[in-house]
């Protein structure tokens, strides 16, 4: 059975840094592209970045240069590096493998 | 960056309905869209993939259709069960863009 747990969210103040870590179980993160995705409180869904299983990765415009999308696979884990945050990451992040299994979202708060 | 327009953001119809969504995709994405379910407090549900694909374990009520920059999303019998928010996705090109929700509620 697939399962993919996120973690790491919370409250930070703007600027700051956090890491997300989804860990999966049930297959093999590395075979698989995964991506984030994240929805503002009462918004749409927003997509986020995804990594492809060659390594390829892309990000939305809205955070490119601040967040990165990595896995280990040894641990066979997805993470979002987010740094630089605004008051506008403020959302739930989940991790989804291939937009059919997904996690159950970790809530991001950046504010002062 | 590929915009996708979906309509309507709200729609109000009675248990039994056909009910209709659309998506129209900027730019040709041939058949690269996904259509998701997605209940309050909950991870979306995908229900359709390459805009016409049924997700296994998704009722048979629920279709899609289109290509190329149109696309639509039907439940043929509205049932209690589907009062959600419906999104569609395109994943042609990223950024792998949503359209903006249509919220289904019960008449």
């Amino acid at each position: 059975e697939v399962q993919l747990v996120e973690s790491g969210g919370g409250l930070v103040q703007p600027g700051g840094s956090l890491r997300l870590s989804c860990a999966a179980s049930g297959f093999t993160v590395s075979s698989n592209y995964m991506s984030w995705v994240r929805q503002a409180p009462g918004k749409g869904l927003e997509w986020v970045s995804v990594i492809y299983s060659g390594g390829s990765t892309y990000y939305a415009d809205s955070v490119k240069g601040r967040f990165t999308i990595s896995r280990d696979n040894s641990k066979n884990t997805l993470y979002l590096q987010m740094n630089s945050l605004r008051a506008e990451d403020t959302a739930v992040y989940y991790c989804a493998i291939k937009y059919r299994d997904w996690g159950q979202g970790t809530l991001v708060t950046v504010s002062s | 960056d590929i915009q996708m327009t979906q309509s309507p953001s709200s729609l109000s119809a009675s248990v039994g309905d056909r009910v209709t969504i659309t998506c129209q995709a900027s730019q040709d994405i041939s058949n690269y869209l996904n259509w998701y379910q997605q209940k309050p407090g909950k991870a979306p549900k995908l229900l359709i993939y390459d805009a016409s694909n049924l997700e296994t374990g998704v009722p048979s009520r629920f279709s899609g259709s289109g290509s190329g920059t149109d696309f639509t999303f039907t439940i043929s019998s509205l049932q209690p069960e589907d009062i959600a928010t419906y999104y569609c996705q395109q994943y042609d090109k990223p950024p792998y863009t949503f359209g903006q929700g249509t919220k289904l509620e019960i008449k």
